[in-house]
């Protein structure tokens, strides 16, 4: 089974300031790995994905995250945020040997507030 | 990526009622998912649909409380059957593999 964890709830940040969104997993096979964006009342959007390949991915508006397999963490980050990034990121993880089950864990959820 | 909508986007229901969520593919798709966000929480798989076959159900979800249609390749439908306000979440569809993507999702309150 896997679990995902995502260290804060609630991140807090100024306008121009860069960002990191921490997440770790739990996992006894290989994983693909994922960041959705969910901006309010709307559905989730596909911010980045890891499935094989270089460490660093680069995803839309401006985020990457960094796989480390040693650490089991998937953090994402961003240079420099704007006031519309104020979101809820959920990162999430799915076992990369698929199958019939493709069931997607996700985290509990960071809410990023960006303030001017 | 491909284009999802569900109906209805929001509803509020009185207790003991059910309420049926249509997901519409703009093209096929073999597996379709349901998840379910409680206000405040993440996002928890109900099922997996794939055309042709019984709906595959995780753990604490049953198909009396959750039934679920897949009658083809672009539609599915999940409803929620005697409500009680503990139903009260988010519903979204998805669809894809490994890499989903995922409906606006629906808002059900329950009164």
């Amino acid at each position: 089974a896997q679990s995902v964890t995502q260290l804060d709830s609630q991140v807090p940040v100024f306008e121009e300031a860069p960002v990191e969104l921490r997440c770790n997993y739990s996992s006894s096979v290989s994983v693909y790995l994922f960041w959705y964006v969910q901006y309010p009342n709307q559905g989730l959007q596909l911010l980045l994905k890891y499935l094989s390949g270089s460490t660093l991915v680069k995803g839309i508006n401006g985020f990457e995250a960094e796989f480390n397999k040693s650490q089991t963490s998937f953090h994402l980050r961003k240079p420099s945020v704007h006031i519309s990034d104020t979101a809820e990121y959920f990162c999430a993880v799915s076992e990369s040997s698929g199958g019939s089950n493709y069931k997607l864990t996700f985290g509990k959820g960071t809410l990023l507030t960006v303030n001017p | 990526s491909a284009v999802i909508s569900q109906k209805p986007s929001r509803d509020i229901c009185q207790r003991g009622t059910s309420l049926t969520i249509q997901c519409q593919v703009d093209s096929q798709v073999t597996m379709m998912f349901w998840y379910r966000q409680q206000p405040g929480q993440s996002l928890t798989l109900i099922a997996t649909a794939n055309q042709g076959s019984e709906a595959t159900y995780e753990s604490g979800f049953v198909i009396d409380k959750f039934p679920i249609s897949r009658p083809n390749l672009t539609f599915s439908t999940l409803t929620v059957s005697n409500m009680s306000p503990e139903d009260s979440s988010i519903y979204l569809c998805s669809v894809g593999t490994y890499e989903q993507y995922f409906g606006p999702g629906t808002r059900l309150t329950v009164t």
